[in-house]
């Protein structure tokens, strides 16, 4: 089945580093990638909508220099947390969708960030 | 805009109890409808599907049936086990190839021995 791989599964960084987190679609191409952040006992809040080659779609709230997302490939989207503060840790989780539903929607297995 | 409504957790269930979870939506157009497992420290699985009115998604002794009617998709399994404590979440997506997920506020659900 439609696999997504997500590294690093948890990271710890100093406030003020910028830490990048991969989701890669490993048996197919995925044309759309989404970045949620789940906070502890709740539910996922869709940070942003990326499609192959385009920019991407960020929610309302949601703070595009901060969260830098790139989906150069049709394997490969990156998010990139950038100038870390305390207040950004938090789990974070890739999704993936194909063309034509192909890979329906795949999850990787999420990074968990501490900001010390 | 779209909405997924759940029952609140956590839900503490003796072993081979019976299981139900409460879903409810709204949603402009037809909708396709999801349940997803979480396990501590990890992402999503998904548990099983409904895309259309009267569709019965199922898998593991989970199943849930997409009532129209009613715009619900009740969890429901016969027996759990104690592996089956995790969290579940309930999840729309619209109509289109492209569509992001809306999820429900996840139910967390404890089985104990």
């Amino acid at each position: 089945g439609a696999v997504v791989s997500q590294h690093p599964s948890r990271v710890i960084c100093k406030s003020g580093t910028s830490v990048k987190i991969e989701c890669r679609s490993l048996d197919f191409q995925a044309t759309t990638m989404f970045w949620y952040r789940q906070f502890p006992k709740q539910s996922l809040m869709l940070m942003a909508t990326s499609n192959e080659g385009s920019k991407a779609t960020y929610e309302q709230g949601v703070e595009k220099d901060k969260f830098l997302i790139n989906h150069a490939s049709l394997t490969l989207s990156t998010l990139t947390v950038t100038s870390a503060h305390p207040e950004d840790s938090s789990f974070y989780i890739c999704s993936a969708r194909g063309p034509t539903g192909v890979g329906g929607y795949t999850f990787g297995s999420g990074t968990r960030l501490t900001v010390v | 805009g779209d909405s997924v409504t759940q029952m609140e957790g956590p839900v503490t269930l003796s072993e081979e109890a019976f299981l139900t979870i409460n879903c409810t939506y709204t949603a402009t157009g037809y909708p396709s409808l999801f349940w997803y497992v979480q396990y501590p420290g990890e992402g999503l699985q998904l548990l099983l599907k409904a895309t259309k009115a009267d569709d019965k998604g199922s898998n593991k002794g989970f199943e849930a049936t997409y009532r129209k009617e009613t715009t619900s998709f009740h969890l429901e399994k016969g027996s759990v086990q104690v592996s089956d404590s995790a969290v579940y979440f309930c999840a729309l997506s619209d109509t289109g190839t492209a569509s992001k997920l809306t999820f429900g506020t996840g139910t967390r659900l404890q089985v104990t021995l």
